[in-house]
This record gives C-alpha cells, sequence and structure tokens, in this order.
C-alpha cells in the first residue's frame, strides 16, 4: 500500500521559471493538504483540496501560486514565475474523509519537493 | 488564521535527561495531534489527544491535552539519540491542520 508519492524531490529553476510539484495520495484518501516548510520551521499551510475542490486557499499567495486536484491524476501545485524567496520544502499530506463527532483523522505526509531557485 | 506557539523552538540534550515541550494557543481544538519528523522526510503521526485534560503515554512520551484545550505538552524521559528530530504539534479545527512553530530536538550520546 503505497504512501503518498511526491515528484520530483529536488527541483531547481531560475527566477522567472515555472515549477510544478506533484502528490498523488494515499489510496482511498480524498483529502489534500499543501504546507511549506522552511529549515527547522514549522509547517505552513497553503491551500486544502478535495477532488475536483478548492476547500481553504487562505495560506497561498494571491499571485503565481495555484493548486489543482482533478478528477483523476495527481493534485499539481504550481508556481508561476519564480522567485529566490519561493526556496523552501513543499510537503503534501493526505487523509481520508473526517468522520463526525470530533474524531480526527490522521494525515499522511510525503517526503516533500525541495524548491530551489537560483 | 490559529497560531501555535511552541517552546523551546532548539533543545540539545544530553542522553539520560528528561525533557518537556510545549505547545500553546488562544484557539480551541477538537483536538490536537503531534507528529515528529526527521531530516529529509515528512511529519509522522505520534499521538492525538481529543479530550480536555487527557493523558496518553507511548513508551517513554508522555502527551497532555489541556483542560481547555488550547495548549499541550510533550514530556520525553530519558532520552535517546534516536529521539532526536523536529517535533511539531498541530491543532484540529474542521478538517483542518494548523501546525505549530516547531522544537528541534537533538539528542547527543
Amino acid at each position: 500500500n503505497a504512501g503518498v508519492m511526491q515528484n520530483p524531490r529536488h527541483l531547481v529553476r531560475r527566477r522567472g521559471q515555472e515549477a510544478r510539484l506533484r502528490c498523488s495520495p494515499m489510496k482511498g484518501h480524498s483529502h489534500v493538504y499543501w504546507y511549506r516548510q522552511l529549515p527547522e520551521e514549522g509547517l505552513k499551510f497553503m491551500v486544502y483540496l478535495q477532488k475536483e475542490n478548492i476547500i481553504d486557499e487562505s495560506g497561498m499567495p494571491k499571485e503565481r501560486f495555484s493548486a489543482e486536484f482533478p478528477k483523476e491524476g495527481p493534485s499539481i501545485l504550481r508556481i508561476q514565475q519564480v522567485v529566490r524567496g519561493d526556496s523552501a520544502a513543499y510537503f503534501c499530506a493526505s487523509s481520508r474523509r473526517l468522520l463526525a463527532g470530533g474524531y480526527t483523522g490522521e494525515l499522511f505526509f510525503g517526503e516533500g519537493s525541495r524548491l530551489t531557485v537560483l | 488564521t490559529q497560531l501555535l506557539e511552541q517552546s523551546p523552538q532548539f533543545l540539545s540534550i544530553q542522553e539520560g535527561e528528561n525533557l518537556t515541550v510545549y505547545c500553546n494557543s488562544s484557539s480551541v481544538f477538537s483536538s490536537l495531534q503531534w507528529y515528529r519528523q526527521e531530516p529529509g522526510e515528512g511529519p509522522v503521526l505520534l499521538v492525538t489527544v481529543v479530550t480536555g485534560g487527557e493523558v496518553k503515554k507511548l513508551k517513554r512520551l508522555t502527551f497532555q491535552f489541556g483542560d481547555a484545550r488550547k495548549d499541550s505538552s510533550l514530556h520525553i524521559t530519558a532520552a535517546q539519540p534516536g529521539d532526536t528530530g523536529l517535533y511539531l504539534c498541530a491543532g484540529v479545527a474542521g478538517n483542518q491542520f494548523y501546525f505549530g512553530t516547531g522544537t528541534s530536538l537533538t539528542v547527543i550520546p
């Protein structure tokens, strides 16, 4: 049973190029979350998606960043016209549908995609 | 945006010592989780606490959820080098997971 798969693991881009990060959630998981992390820091929420729907994108910069989770295929985090400040590790996590009554699901994380902008 | 502050941010201790990590917020959460992250990997869930005042023990790790469900602590007894890593608390509200600022622990043999 494969875990959350992220690719590429490492990505180098020059300023102004585009970066596309892909995330395949665990089988049976319909919730996908994207987080950004700087070295030795916590995870900063970016966006929460379900299949074909963006549920919460309050953590996403208004410009240059977009995310999707199509009916078929992986979730994609797209960064256009990258700048040096975009250099970070981007983590994807997935969970099953959360149950009612306060039960909390578990987030399963991928190994991250490390973006370096030259 | 719910903010969770963790303290200390960095901690370096000798093998065999005890330590406590704190996670504080002004927001109430339906539950709180603790994750551990090793270099180059994604975080892995350690525990979920749901009830205010709840205490859970996992071998040498003791987790507590505050009575008001706004804060939590992680206590490690007799730390070992294998405990080294980044510890992250996460408050859960609705379908959202809000992560803390992180505590980087180094246990020196």
